[in-house]
């Protein structure tokens, strides 16, 4: 069964110091993974979406990277509007209705 | 020009009623979804609409039935409604341009059942 584990489920940082938000997926072949930001009260904002291994893609002071298993959101001296709840989600190869399997979310808090 | 957009965004019903939500995208997708989203903030699809065509129906109540009166606008009813089905609902709308993907999100229906 195609499953996606996002950790840690909550990170609190201090302005500037920068982590990364693991994404674990098991998926029948993989054919993308996403994504997103949700703020409290909004809909999910895209922000990558990767398809093979060793590929990564930045946005500011996003950086998210794939292997075979894992996706990691890297961020490089977060700021307080940085904090969101982040998702991860997967699409299988083995369907091409572009159904999303997400995880339960990273909810980052960073303190100014 | 909001992309998705969605009404009404609140929605406080008393169980055993029926009601609709209401989904357009003016982006000219082939594709919409319905997503639910619980307390925990799980995301989980329930329906997709391909052009007109139902193409994924997970395994979700028949109390509950989406309708697509067209590509751009995708609709859910729900019959009957319980406890249970208070949470949010969000709709998306899906770009593929050469093997690229993106989903949009819109800004989501909130759904309390007294």
């Amino acid at each position: 069964e195609d499953q996606v584990t996002q950790s840690p489920e909550a990170l609190r940082l201090q302005e500037g110091e920068s982590s990364s938000l693991n994404c674990s997926y098991t998926v029948s072949g993989l054919r993308g993974l996403f994504w997103y930001r949700q703020d409290p009260g909004k809909g999910p904002e895209f922000l990558f979406t990767l398809y093979s291994a060793g590929e990564e893609k930045e946005k500011e002071r996003l950086k998210a990277t794939l292997t075979k298993k894992e996706s990691f959101l890297h961020i490089t001296a977060p700021k307080p509007e940085d904090s969101a709840t982040y998702l991860c989600a997967v699409q299988s190869s083995s369907s091409n209705t572009g159904k999303l399997i997400f995880g339960q979310g990273t909810t980052l808090q960073v303190k100014p | 020009d909001t992309a998705v957009s969605q009404t009404p965004k609140y929605l406080v019903t008393q169980m055993g009623n029926d009601k609709s939500i209401k989904c357009e995208q003016n982006l000219g997708h082939d594709t919409m979804y319905w997503y639910k989203q619980d307390s925990k903030k799980f995301l989980k699809i329930m329906f997709s609409y391909n052009n007109k065509e139902l193409i994924i129906n997970e395994t979700v109540p028949n109390r509950f039935s989406p309708k697509s009166p067209d590509k751009a606008h995708l609709n859910l009813h729900i019959n009957s409604l319980e406890l249970g089905d208070s949470a949010v609902y969000f709709c998306a709308s899906r770009h593929l341009l050469a093997a690229q993907e993106t989903q949009y999100f819109g800004p989501g229906t909130r759904l309390l059942v007294l």
